[in-house]
């Protein structure tokens, strides 16, 4: 099983600044790795996946980078609504696939 | 609009079955390979278990920690998917999704259904 790891736990965030969120994958999933956010409530939602591909629909200040085995979430600017949950998912050994533990970003 | 609706969770006593469903509107649902996920209170995310569509067999695959308990499969004459669980533990309760599968990930989610497995 393709473990993966985020960090942190938690980000404290003030709105409109930049938040960074790491995730790592105990082997190689290439570019095949996926970030969701997910509210209290509600659904996980698709944000990006290959890697730095927006899904339909999310706005340009999420971006997503990395390969291999070390990836990036970067909101740029943070927005009330962006208060949430993320996952970050590897779906190189689809459909089997695994999650992280999550990072939550709150308001500072 | 696309949509997945889950429903037929509850309350059930550990050893017992449970069977929930998933009914897709707004698209093909013959066309796509279906998904279980779940979420245990407070915790992350987990896969659960996948059925193919008719043009790929049909067949399913699941996570060590429901094989053998749980059972996926699918009606595509009323566009639902089920997930049958036997032999329930404590350890299954959870919010069970069930997604849409498109292009290797699970993009579309329904609302999800709490299943608590409790004495």
């Amino acid at each position: 099983e393709i473990v993966m790891t985020q960090s942190p736990a938690t980000l404290s965030v003030s709105p409109g600044e930049r938040a960074t969120l790491s995730c790592r994958a105990s082997q190689s999933v290439s570019s095949n790795l996926a970030w969701y956010q997910q509210k209290p409530g509600q659904a996980p939602r698709l944000l990006i996946y290959g890697a730095s591909t927006r899904a339909t629909g999310i706005p340009a200040r999420f971006s997503g980078s990395g390969s291999g085995t070390e990836f990036t979430l970067t909101i740029s600017s943070l927005q009330s609504e962006d208060f949430a949950v993320y996952y970050c998912q590897q779906y190189n050994n689809w459909p089997r696939w695994t999650f992280g533990q999550g990072t939550k970003v709150e308001i500072k | 609009e696309v949509q997945l609706v889950e429903s037929g969770g509850g309350l059930v006593q550990p050893g017992r079955s449970l069977r929930l469903s998933c009914t897709a509107s707004g698209f093909t649902f013959g066309d796509y390979a279906m998904s279980w996920f779940r979420q245990a209170p407070g915790k992350g995310l987990e896969w659960v278990g996948f059925i193919r569509s008719k043009a790929y067999g049909g067949t399913t695959e699941y996570a060590a920690s429901v094989k053998g308990r749980f059972t996926i499969s699918r009606d595509d004459s009323k566009s639902i998917a089920y997930l049958q669980m036997n032999s329930l533990k404590t350890e299954d309760t959870a919010v069970y999704y069930c997604t849409r599968f498109d292009r290797w990930l699970p993009r579309i989610w329904g609302q999800g259904t709490l299943v608590t497995v409790s004495s």
